[in-house]
């Protein structure tokens, strides 16, 4: 079946441009991440939806930063008024269930494993 | 806050060899660790999760280990091949299971 799909793949902005990236989750999964990963890093988390939920904001580096997913599926990040350090490569996760712990209530007690798309290459002039 | 580390940044070793890709983390109380790979240009694969009550895991060539009290975990890449040539990744998952905290990453490049 069809994974997690991103476009563009590629976008240059130049600096004080708003850019909308978008990310098309595997089909039926309720949870829906983004991530940030700057050259030569790890990703790092930006925010998290249960299905048009957004639960967890608290990695967006700054207001100029939104995400939605309207319908509980597709989902898009905004960044306006791009600055030059917001070049980055952003990557969507999805994942079947909403995150439990072992050993408690849930729809799985069992880690529920993320599976990233190709992420969008921005960079900012 | 959780922090990941990963030792070495780089690595570039003769095609055969056996190698040791490290990741340390700061908390201890995590439930699971997952090791990624991650081509240019390309998103995360998933290679190999361990849960917190597993020592180890293993897929092919692929060997993880966790040790929890000591905040560590290695990959273990036998019979290196140049198709092994990657970023390798690991990640831990937060107290409430919804975001993924990674390590730096283990740039691998194996030599024919």
């Amino acid at each position: 079946g069809a994974g997690v799909s991103q476009s563009p793949r590629y976008k240059v902005a130049k600096r004080g441009q708003d850019v909308a990236l978008r990310c098309d989750p595997i089909s039926g999964h309720v949870s829906l991440f983004w991530y940030q990963q700057a050259l030569g890093q790890g990703p790092e988390f930006l925010t998290y939806f249960q299905n048009e939920a957004q639960l967890d904001k608290s990695g967006l580096p700054s207001d100029r930063f939104f995400a939605e997913r309207p319908e509980g599926s597709v989902s898009t990040l905004k960044i306006q008024r791009t600055q030059q350090e917001d070049s980055a490569v952003y990557l969507c996760a999805s994942s079947l269930y909403t995150p439990t712990r072992p050993g408690t209530s849930g729809v799985a007690s069992s880690y529920n494993e993320q599976f990233f798309g190709p992420g969008t290459r921005l960079t900012v002039l | 806050k959780q922090e990941v580390t990963q030792i070495p940044a780089a690595l570039s070793v003769p095609e055969g060899e056996n190698l040791v890709l490290n990741c340390s983390f700061t908390d201890s109380a995590i439930y699971n660790l997952q090791w990624f790979r991650q081509d240019p240009g390309k998103g995360l694969t998933s290679l190999l999760l361990i849960q917190s009550s597993q020592r180890e895991q293993t897929s092919g060539r692929l060997n993880a280990s966790l040790d929890k009290s000591s905040g560590r975990s290695t990959l273990y890449i036998a019979a290196s091949q140049p198709g092994d040539s990657a970023t390798y990744l690991c990640a831990v998952p937060n107290n409430a299971g919804n975001m993924l905290t990674f390590g730096g990453g283990t740039r691998l490049m194996v030599k024919p």
